[in-house]
């Protein structure tokens, strides 16, 4: 089966722009989440969505950031305006349900330095 | 809350040998699974491992293995015949049944010395 799928690759921006990231899940998987990773730390969890609806959104900065999955398929996570301390890896991963039964399948990620 | 430890920041093991990474963590759930995870410089993380918490035999995968001491909230993973392709970052990740959501720790970096 098709893995995680997400885009750009890397992304190079000024502060104060905006940016945007891809990610279609597994086919079939009802959950999906972003995690954002600072260099040399673990991820930390920002959005769970379950279908298109939202589960947990409590750790995304919701003044800068913001994330939908309309037609529960594939999401997309923008940061809008981007400040220094956004650089990091931003990984999408997902489950067929809910549960963590089967663990989490990530994407390669996307790196984002801001400048 | 779940909140997950990794003492040790840097790993080293010669080629061939045995490693043990650590982790501890703490959880108000009753239902959960726990996991190691693989991330290459790719970035790509990768199951390396999971272990029921309900379950007292240790899980093992090849030369993957852990020992988990539910009581101590203690899960660390166990690397025999270390191989080149094993270095790379691991974190341990509880994960909640009912909630879904992963909680990873800060990582350990493992290095192999050919």
């Amino acid at each position: 089966e098709a893995g995680v799928a997400q885009s750009p690759r890397y992304k190079i921006i000024e502060k104060r722009q905006s940016v945007a990231f891809w990610c279609n899940p597994i086919s079939g998987h009802a959950t999906l989440y972003w995690y954002q990773q600072i260099l040399g730390q673990g991820p930390k969890l920002l959005i769970q969505f379950q279908n298109n609806g939202v589960v947990d959104d409590s750790q995304l900065p919701k003044d800068r950031f913001s994330a939908e999955r309309l037609k529960g398929v594939d999401s997309t996570l923008k940061i809008q305006p981007a400040k220094l301390e956004d650089s990091a890896v931003y990984l999408c991963a997902s489950t067929q349900g809910q549960g963590v039964i089967g663990g989490y399948t990530f994407g390669s990620g996307t790196r984002l330095t801001v400048v | 809350a779940q909140t997950v430890t990794q003492s040790q920041p840097e790993m080293s093991v010669q080629e061939a040998e045995t490693v043990t990474l650590s982790c501890t963590y703490d959880t108000s759930e009753s239902d959960y699974y726990l996991f190691w995870y693989k991330q290459p410089p790719s970035r790509q993380m990768i199951l390396v491992i999971r272990q029921e918490a309900y379950k007292q035999q240790n899980a093992t995968e090849n030369r993957f293995s852990v020992n988990f001491q539910k009581a101590a909230k203690s899960f660390s993973l166990k690397i025999s015949d270390s191989q080149l392709g094993d270095a790379a970052m691991y974190f341990c990740a509880p994960g909640s049944s009912n909630t879904g959501k992963l909680i990873f720790g800060q990582g350990t970096t493992l290095q192999v010395k050919p």
